[in-house]
C-alpha cells in the first residue's frame, strides 16, 4: 500500500545545530508539504513543492529550507535550530494542487 | 481575523447525541473544502470532502454555503470513538491550503 513516512519520529537537538527531517511518500504525488503544529496555532505551512526541483515558501519559512530532487522525498532542514522551533512537524502529499492531503505520522522535535 | 475560523470548543456530548461544527472562511476564491480528524498527538486524517450540494457518509454530513462562506459538519448518533479534534480545511485553486485550529469533541458514556 502507498504511504507517507517521516523520520526520525522523535528528536532532541541543541540550539545552533543543523537538523534534517526526512519525508518519503510512495503515492507518486507531485505535491508535498511541510507543516508545524503548536498549541494555539494549529497547522502552519512551512514550505511546499509542486514537483521535482520546485520549492516554495509558506507562511513560517524563516529558518527552514527544503529541496526536491525526486518525486518521493522532501527533506526539511533547520539550518541553525532555535528553541522556538520546538514543535511537531508533519509532512503531507497530494495528487492535485487543491485536493486532499495525506499526512505522515509526524516528527516531534525538541530544541534545548 | 484568521482566514479560517472554527469554534475551538470543547464540545462535550453524551453518546448518541447529535453535534454540529461550523467553520467560516474569508477567501472568496476558495474552491475545495475538507474536514479532517486528528486524534491526540497523531497526524490529521481526511474525514470527508465537502461538496456544494452537501454530502453524507454514514453518520457524518457535510454542507457548504458559498454565499455565507461557511462549511459545517454534523455528526449523528455520536460514538465514544468520535472523540477527536476536527479540522476544517479550505483550499484555493492556486494550491493554498488553510487549516482551521480545530474543534475538540469529547463523547462521554
Amino acid at each position: 500500500d502507498a504511504e507517507i513516512t517521516q523520520s526520525p519520529r522523535h528528536k532532541i537537538t541543541e540550539t545552533g545545530r543543523q537538523v534534517t527531517l526526512a519525508c518519503h511518500q510512495t503515492w507518486n504525488h507531485n505535491n508535498m508539504f511541510w507543516y508545524r503544529q503548536d498549541l494555539g496555532h494549529g497547522l502552519r505551512l512551512i514550505h511546499y513543492s509542486y514537483g521535482v526541483q520546485d520549492t516554495n515558501k509558506g507562511e513560517v519559512s524563516d529558518g527552514y529550507s527544503v529541496s526536491r530532487s525526486n518525486t518521493e522525498d522532501l527533506p526539511l532542514t533547520l539550518e541553525s535550530a532555535a528553541s522556538s522551533q520546538t514543535s511537531v512537524y508533519f509532512c503531507a502529499s497530494s495528487a492535485s494542487v487543491s485536493g486532499e492531503q495525506y499526512f505522515g505520522p509526524g516528527t516531534r522535535l525538541t530544541v534545548t | 481575523r484568521k482566514e479560517v475560523e472554527q469554534d475551538p470548543g470543547p464540545f462535550n456530548v453524551p453518546e448518541g447525541a447529535t453535534v454540529a461544527f461550523n467553520c467560516t472562511y474569508s477567501n472568496s476564491a476558495s474552491q475545495s473544502f475538507f474536514w479532517y480528524r486528528q486524534d491526540c498527538r497523531k497526524e490529521p486524517k481526511l474525514l470527508m470532502s465537502v461538496y456544494s450540494s452537501g454530502n453524507e457518509d454514514g453518520r457524518f454530513t457535510a454542507q457548504l454555503n458559498r454565499a455565507s462562506q461557511y462549511i459545517s459538519l454534523l455528526i449523528r448518533d455520536s460514538k465514544l470513538s468520535d472523540s477527536a479534534t476536527y479540522l476544517c480545511v479550505v483550499n484555493t485553486n492556486a494550491g493554498k491550503s488553510t487549516f482551521g485550529d480545530g474543534t475538540t469533541l469529547t463523547v462521554k458514556p
